[in-house]
């Protein structure tokens, strides 16, 4: 089974900070994807990444994926309240299953 | 702004019953997926859905589990006989491609008691 690390899995940061959250996955991959979760709410998607060294980024989060270490980085910029949020990587399969990440809660303090 | 929704928002359930968790996926999405997942913890992998057959499936979805897509817009799972374990979100999502953003709905809080 693939399994899919990440850390920190709590994370509490400081409003203006940066920070990054990791995602390590064991086994090839063709698709990694980083989706938000608000408590009791559904999962959204934040990005969708195909192809080694692909960088996107979309107003303070940037993620990036580095397929030979198996690797990708969700990476917050000068973070917000509003970015408060549990944040989940996932990977997919040539066979189109998902592992999910355990998840980084994080929370933005004053 | 197109949405995957799901019926009933909350079910709860005696152990030993069968449930059915509704789904309507997004109309032109090609590919359909359950997930669960239990308070608090990760979401894990159920099943996906392509041209009408299951393309893959995890460990949990046993026998016990059945995904059937019967009239062209909505797509149900169906437990057999409920466990205490069962007792989870179950979130239904969708995508166009394989390669595409999946689009998750609101989820269906199964409570077996």
């Amino acid at each position: 089974e693939l399994k899919v690390e990440q850390n920190p899995l709590f994370l509490s940061m400081q409003e203006g900070k940066n920070y990054t959250i990791y995602c390590n996955y064991s086994t090839t991959s063709d698709r990694l994807y980083w989706y938000r979760q608000d408590p009791g709410k559904s999962l959204e998607s934040l990005f969708v990444l195909l192809s080694n060294g692909a960088v996107k980024q979309e107003g303070r989060l940037m993620a990036s994926l580095d397929t030979k270490a198996r690797l990708s980085t969700l990476h917050i910029t000068a973070a917000v309240h509003d970015l408060s949020a549990t944040y989940f990587c996932a990977v997919g399969t040539e066979g189109n299953q998902f592992y999910f990440g355990t998840g980084t809660s994080l929370t933005v303090i004053p | 702004e197109p949405e995957v929704t799901q019926t009933p928002s909350h079910q709860v359930t005696q152990m030993g019953q069968e449930v059915i968790l509704r789904c309507v996926p997004i109309s032109n999405h090609l590919y359909f997926y359950w997930y669960r997942q239990i308070l608090g913890q990760k979401v894990e992998f159920l099943v996906s859905f392509y041209n009408n057959e299951i393309s893959e499936k995890s460990e949990i979805f046993d026998d016990q589990f059945s995904v059937e897509r019967p009239d062209g817009s909505n797509f149900t799972l169906k437990i057999r006989s409920t466990k205490l374990e069962d007792s989870a979100m179950y979130f239904c999502a969708s995508s166009l491609r394989r390669d595409t953003e999946a689009f998750f709905g609101q989820g269906t809080r199964l409570t077996v008691v």
